[in-house]
């Protein structure tokens, strides 16, 4: 069975440093990857995705994340965290083939220090 | 702009009421989920429907219901409400390759 790992439950960077949010996933046959963000009593907000094109992928308000099939990763990336990224972000694979429900992660708590 | 809409944004229920979620999607998704999330336990999800009238059960369906009359339409429905059932419910609609669209959410407190 497919399963999304998360490394860090919480990660803190202050206001101005590189924000990295690490995703990997487990199956044999490289999936649909998608990074997700939640605000505080929100939803979830798809930031960015990975359908078997360019391996790196450009998202909103400046996140990317690069697949790396040898790894098996999908990290997320900012150069600059803003005080508004303080978040809940969750990474998401669905098989491209086979069944659709995506395998979630147990998601990552983005703190931005002043 | 696509949207996925839940009805309610909170909602206190008492102990043994039965309570209905309601989600409307306007992008013509086939597919549909209820997902309750919780601290630490991340997104479980409890039913998903791949077509009008068509169910399955996800990873904790105990203690819930769903209906889906109509395409757009995919409800939630606890039988007999109970404490443990307090929540964040999140309702989505998905293609495969576009990922899911959620709603806003329904924080339900059970009393």
């Amino acid at each position: 069975a497919q399963s999304v790992t998360q490394l860090g439950s919480h990660v803190s960077v202050s206001e101005g440093a590189l924000v990295l949010l690490r995703c990997n996933y487990s199956s044999s046959v490289p999936p649909y990857l998608f990074w997700y963000v939640q605000y505080p009593n929100q939803g979830l907000q798809l930031l960015l995705k990975y359908t078997s094109a360019a391996t790196l992928v450009k998202g909103i308000n400046d996140f990317e994340a690069e697949f790396k099939k040898s790894e098996t990763s999908f990290h997320l990336t900012k150069p600059s965290a803003h005080m508004s990224d303080a978040a809940e972000y969750f990474c998401a694979a669905t098989p491209p083939g086979g069944s659709y429900i995506p395998t979630f992660g147990r998601g990552t708590s983005l703190i931005v220090h002043p | 702009d696509v949207k996925v809409t839940q009805s309610s944004r909170y909602l206190v229920k008492r102990t043994g009421e039965k309570v209905f979620l309601e989600c409307v999607q306007d992008m013509d998704h086939e597919n549909m989920f209820w997902y309750r999330q919780d601290p630490g336990l991340g997104l479980r999800l409890i039913y998903f429907s791949y077509d009008v009238k068509m169910k399955e059960k996800g990873d904790i369906p105990e203690g819930y219901s769903v209906s889906r009359e109509k395409k757009e339409r995919f409800s939630l429905i606890l039988e007999s409400a109970s404490t443990n059932q307090t929540s964040m419910y999140l309702c989505a609609s998905s293609s495969r390759t576009l990922g899911y669209t959620f709603g806003s959410g329904t924080r339900l407190t059970v009393v």
